[in-house]
């Protein structure tokens, strides 16, 4: 299964800056997605990363809070901005095929 | 949408005992998976069951789709079973998306 190296592990940034994410898979794949985890809850996913073109985002999150960039099929970028206390979470990416690969994940706190 | 529930919540187990967790989905599925997260987070994909049982080593796990439910067996557990289990399940859309379950917190006591 594809090998991948998510940065940074963990940050604490200041309300109102913003944080990007990376997502680096070994191998070419043919979906990345993203996901959060809020505190003590399950996973919540964000948006399906599109090879090419605009990311498809599941309902309650919206491209302005979340852009998401993926150039190539090795590679996707999330950016969480305008960060607030509510958005202290872990965030994760994971790819297709196989069965879904989780990277390590963000851990972000917000202060 | 599909609505993913876990039992137990949470679990406490001395070293040794055998565990089942259960996994039930309100509607047909794609695909369905088990997970677990380890104290540090990371994401360990434990089976990939659609459907019948599989096992590995002491983790075995059951999908019975016609009846909308997975079970998870863990026996003579150990310590470092500790974390939470979450089942996923890939719904009909043809996105590949997978939504998760509520989770279950299993604690090893030594």
């Amino acid at each position: 299964s594809a090998v991948i190296s998510q940065k940074p592990s963990r940050d604490i940034c200041q309300r109102g800056t913003s944080l990007t994410i990376q997502c680096q898979v070994d191998s070419q794949v043919t979906m990345m997605f993203w996901y959060r985890q809020q505190p003590g809850q399950s996973l919540t996913l964000i948006a399906t990363a599109n090879q090419g073109s605009e990311a498809t985002y599941e309902s309650g999150f919206v491209i302005d809070k979340f852009p998401i960039s993926r150039p190539n099929l090795t590679f996707s970028t999330l950016t969480v901005s305008n960060l607030s206390p509510e958005d202290s979470s872990i965030y994760l990416c994971s790819v297709l095929p196989g069965g879904y690969t989780f990277g390590s994940g963000t851990r972000l706190t917000v202060v | 949408g599909i609505q993913v529930e876990q039992s137990p919540p949470d679990l406490i187990l001395q070293e040794g005992a055998n565990s089942t967790l259960r996994c039930n989905f309100s509607d047909s599925v794609n695909n369905l998976q088990w997970f677990h997260q380890n104290p540090w987070g990371q994401l360990i994909n434990l089976f990939y069951i659609p459907s019948g049982t599989k096992q590995n080593g002491r983790l075995s796990a059951t999908t019975v789709a016609t009846e909308r439910y997975s079970l998870l067996y863990i026996s003579s557990s150990q310590t470092t079973d500790s974390g939470v289990y979450f089942c996923a399940v890939e719904d009909l859309s043809g996105t590949y998306k997978y939504i998760f379950g509520t989770g279950t917190r299993l604690k090893v006591l030594a």
